[in-house]
């Protein structure tokens, strides 16, 4: 079973809009990873976020962590048409080497 | 090198033939994972390798899987007698530590068919 999962499964939306995704997950956790994919190839590493942590920042990129709703989001600010991937959660339960992911959600910026 | 790297990126193989992927990840990495992803799916974890300890095989589907990494470096995720439903894209990523706190770098991946 997944550990994490993302919400929404796609998301549509307009250059200079704001995207938010969500991650839920099941089990306690050490971190929380986000990573982004394009066209089904190699994952990118966007940020992490320790179980310690609430809010990181990035550039364009906020992520928010919630232990005690077991949530993660992740916002991407003033969208380009270059956000256009998948972008998946990624959690390991405490004490495991073994990351999990999600089945991502699927955004699509328009120009 | 400057990243992992994933070999071959693609590959067409009949039903019944074994094939063999190459990861090379990036050096020093002590942590190497493969995952496959099927079309419009999430990452499946197949196999970890940590330094020279028991690889974690947890993942593998099926005992038609297998891989090895040698010298602590280089790994090939075997497949054999290959099916049709093995058809996805290997990922292959390797962090510098052990544990699960530090970025993983990807490969781009080998696309598997098998026809």
């Amino acid at each position: 079973s997944q550990q994490g999962e993302e919400d929404p499964q796609a998301l549509s939306i307009q250059e200079g809009e704001n995207a938010t995704m969500n991650c839920s997950y099941k089990t306690s956790i050490n971190n929380l990873q986000w990573y982004r994919q394009n066209s089904g190839r190699g994952l990118v590493h966007l940020i992490l976020i320790r179980s310690n942590e609430r809010e990181k920042h990035s550039g364009r990129l906020r992520v928010t962590l919630d232990t005690s709703k077991k949530s993660s989001s992740l916002l991407i600010t003033a969208s380009r048409a270059a956000d256009t991937a998948s972008y998946f959660c990624a959690t390991a339960i405490g004490g495991s080497y073994i990351p999990t992911f999600g089945r991502g959600t699927s955004l699509i910026v328009h120009p | 090198g400057a990243g992992v790297s994933q070999s071959p990126s693609n590959k067409v193989t009949e039903k019944g033939k074994d094939v063999e992927l190459r990861c090379d990840p990036i050096s020093g990495h002590t942590a190497l994972y493969w995952y496959r992803q099927s079309l419009g799916q999430g990452l499946e974890f197949l196999i970890y390798f940590q330094g020279n300890s028991a690889p974690d095989k947890s993942g593998l589907p099926s005992d038609r899987f297998s891989a090895e990494r040698t010298g602590g470096s280089v790994s090939t995720l075997t497949i054999q007698r290959t099916q049709q439903e093995d058809s996805a894209v290997y990922l292959c990523a390797s962090s510098p530590r052990p544990s699960w706190d530090t970025e993983a770098f990807f490969g781009q991946g080998t696309r598997l068919t098998v026809v």
